[in-house]
């Protein structure tokens, strides 16, 4: 069963704090995102990437950092976690110009204290 | 305005009634997608449309390109199928990433 796969399901991290969010794919795709889901907003893209060291800024960028040094494995940082960063984190991966195949993880929810 | 809009926001039923979730947008799109997220787990995706109706089981999701609008039924609704529902659109603005738009979703709950 394919799977994107993300490192912690449950975080809880303190305020200043460099917080470090894992996701892996084993599909090959080229394509990963990095979303927040918050109530009543949905969910935003904070950073996407379409290859290895390749990354683009999403609808919400600020505060975070992105690294993609291997095609299977996308982080997402929060440099110095505060509390508008408690949030749900989502990853996601497609391959690239398919109409297929976009996959979510389970999701990491964040706590920051 | 939000670029894709769900209707309702919430929803409850009753065991075996019939449910439509409604999602219109305002863009020009490539492929939209009905995903169902339970409390507290991932994401699922359910369909991929461009075009038609896709029947998966009890779930049964249409679009109207023209309208700019799709609908996702469930027939037969049980307990199990209380989730967000959360449609989104690729957006056909081209380049080789495939972003998704995505609806604020609607909470379902199916009562017994």
């Amino acid at each position: 069963d394919v799977k994107v796969t993300q490192s912690s399901r449950y975080l809880v991290k303190r305020t200043g704090e460099k917080v470090f969010l894992e996701c892996v794919q084993d599909m090959d795709h080229e394509n990963m995102f990095w979303y927040r889901q918050d109530p009543g907003l949905g969910l935003r893209l904070i950073y996407f990437s379409y290859d290895v060291k390749m990354k683009e800024k999403g609808d919400i960028p600020e505060g975070y950092s992105v690294s993609r040094e291997k095609k299977e494995r996308f982080s997402l940082i929060l440099e110095s976690a505060s509390t508008n960063q408690t949030s749900m984190y989502l990853c996601a991966s497609s391959s690239r110009g398919s109409f297929e195949g976009y996959t979510f993880g389970s999701g990491t929810r964040l706590t920051v204290v | 305005k939000n670029e894709v809009e769900q209707s309702p926001q919430n929803l409850t039923a009753q065991e075996g009634e019939f449910i439509t979730i409604n999602c219109s947008y305002s863009v020009g799109i490539s492929a939209l997608h009905w995903l169902q997220q339970h409390p507290g787990g991932g994401i699922v995706s359910l369909f991929m449309l461009s075009s038609g109706k896709k029947k998966h089981g009890r779930l049964i999701a249409t679009i109207n390109i023209q309208e700019k609008h799709s609908s996702l039924h469930i027939t037969a609704s049980h307990p199990r199928d209380s989730a967000v529902y959360i449609c989104a659109v690729r957006s056909n603005y081209g380049g080789a990433t495939n972003k998704l738009i995505f609806g604020t979703g609607t909470l379902l709950a199916v009562q017994p």
